[in-house]
């Protein structure tokens, strides 16, 4: 199975602020990668496909790279709607596999 | 608006059967891969196998294949997660989630999702 890792697990920063956050694979998944955003008590929502792909209606202020086995979703300025869990999951191969999540709160 | 509605919360005890529901609306339901996914209470997502409405081709993961059984029934545009003895264990947020059906691919992403159903599992 190729495991996803995602760092940091937790992340603090404000508002206006530019985070990313790191998913890397144990071997290559070439962009097979999606990220999802989720809310305490709500089910994910999807961002981003191919590795870079912006869903239709997601904010430009998200954007992912890379391929092969290191990834990175970027908020380039933070805004209060996007303090979430933010997950990344392969789906180049079964089974699919999902990183343990990265929190992003308030700091 | 594609839509999928998740049948609502359960309490069982250890030991019992269950099955939930996903009914989906506003697209061809026999033509894209349904997904369930597990969350357990604080912890990430989990890909348990997803199933083709069409024909009913599933595939599952190693970890959940045995343990659950996944169907669908077309002609109400609903799919299924059983367990026909739950263990406590099994207390999580159960999720349906649409393939997205970019080129035509069972290996893809989830989108979109149900809101879930918590399944608690107490003695």
């Amino acid at each position: 199975d190729i495991q996803m890792t995602q760092s940091p697990s937790t992340l603090s920063a404000s508002v206006g602020d530019r985070v990313t956050i790191t998913c890397r694979a144990t071997q290559s998944i070439s962009i097979w990668l999606a990220w999802y955003q989720q809310k305490p008590g709500k089910a994910p929502k999807f961002l981003i496909y191919k590795a870079s792909v912006l869903e239709s209606g997601v904010p430009s202020r998200f954007s992912g790279s890379g391929s092969g086995t290191e990834f990175t979703l970027t908020i380039s300025s933070l805004q209060p709607d996007d303090f979430a869990t933010y997950h990344c999951q392969q789906y180049d191969s079964y089974p699919f596999t999902f990183g343990q999540g990265t929190k992003l709160e308030i700091q | 608006e594609v839509q999928l509605v998740q049948s609502g919360p359960e309490v069982k005890k250890p030991g019992e059967s269950l099955k939930i529901s996903c009914k989906g609306s506003g697209y061809s339901f026999t033509r894209q891969w349904i997904a369930w996914v597990r969350q357990m209470p604080g912890k990430g997502l989990e890909w348990m196998g997803h199933i083709y409405p069409g024909d009913s081709d599933t595939r599952y993961s190693p970890s959940f294949r045995g343990r659950v059984t996944i169907s669908a029934d077309k002609s109400i545009t609903t799919a299924y997660l059983q367990w026909s003895s739950l263990k406590a264990s099994d207390t999580a947020v159960y999720y349906c989630a649409r393939l997205s059906d970019y080129g035509d691919s069972e290996y893809n992403w989830f989108d979109p999702w149900g809101q879930g159903t918590l399944v608690t599992v107490s003695s």
